[in-house]
């Protein structure tokens, strides 16, 4: 079937712009995750969610960040007044439950480029 | 607090050795989850493995090997006869089960580069 497919793959903005990330997850998968990597680093986590609700957001940086899974299917990453730092791949991922026993489905990820 | 080191940065090694790439782990939970993924060249990233906390059995699949060790808080990935393909970023990961999430943690991945 279907893997996680994000769009889209490369996204190239000037700082001060607002940009979406999209994620369609696994079909029928619960659980959706956002994370962060940054060049030479390991993902880094931003919010979780479990259906509809954002159940962790512990790990968005500033309010600049936000996410939302209105249906519990697809999922939108908002960041507002882009500054470089925010210039990394993010990842997002899917599982079927959310309670660590199952893994998580990565996607191919967004290389967002902050000029 | 949660964290998982990988020591190792950079392993190069020729193709038909054998290579461990290490990891250590931090956590105040009796009960959580251990990952191993392989990141290509490519970008995407893919699950080998996952190990509970109360599972420390040895476990073996094809040329892959895992030690888990919680004396030693250890997670350890060996690749039996390497091959070309196996060049790669892998990346260890925790995730505890006790809370109301179950993000993962990962470690700073260790870069695999098998030569022929």
């Amino acid at each position: 079937g279907a893997g996680v497919s994000q769009t889209p793959s490369n996204k190239v903005t000037e700082k001060g712009k607002y940009v979406e990330l999209r994620c369609d997850p696994i079909s029928g998968h619960t659980a959706l995750y956002w994370y962060r990597q940054s060049l030479g680093q390991g993902p880094e986590f931003l919010i979780y969610f479990q259906g509809t609700g954002a159940a962790d957001d512990s790990g968005l940086p500033n309010d600049r960040f936000f996410a939302v899974r209105p249906e519990g299917s697809v999922s939108t990453l908002k960041i507002q007044r882009t500054e470089r730092g925010d210039s990394a791949v993010y990842l997002c991922a899917s599982s079927s439950h959310g309670d660590g026993n199952y893994e998580q489905y990565f996607g191919p990820g967004t290389r967002l480029t902050v000029t | 607090a949660q964290k998982v080191t990988q020591a190792q940065t950079e392993i190069s090694v020729v193709e038909k050795e054998d290579v461990t790439l290490d990891c250590v782990y931090e956590t105040r939970d009796t009960t959580y989850y251990l990952f191993w993924y392989k990141q290509p060249p490519s970008g995407e990233l893919v699950f080998l493995i996952r190990r509970n906390s109360f599972d420390e059995q040895n476990e073996i699949s094809g040329r892959y090997s895992w030690n888990f060790q919680k004396s030693t808080s250890s997670f350890n990935f060996t690749i039996t006869a390497s091959q070309v393909v196996d060049s790669a970023v892998y990346f260890c990961a925790l995730s505890e089960a006790n809370r109301n999430t179950d993000k993962l943690i990962f470690g700073t991945g260790t870069r695999l580069q098998v030569f022929p």
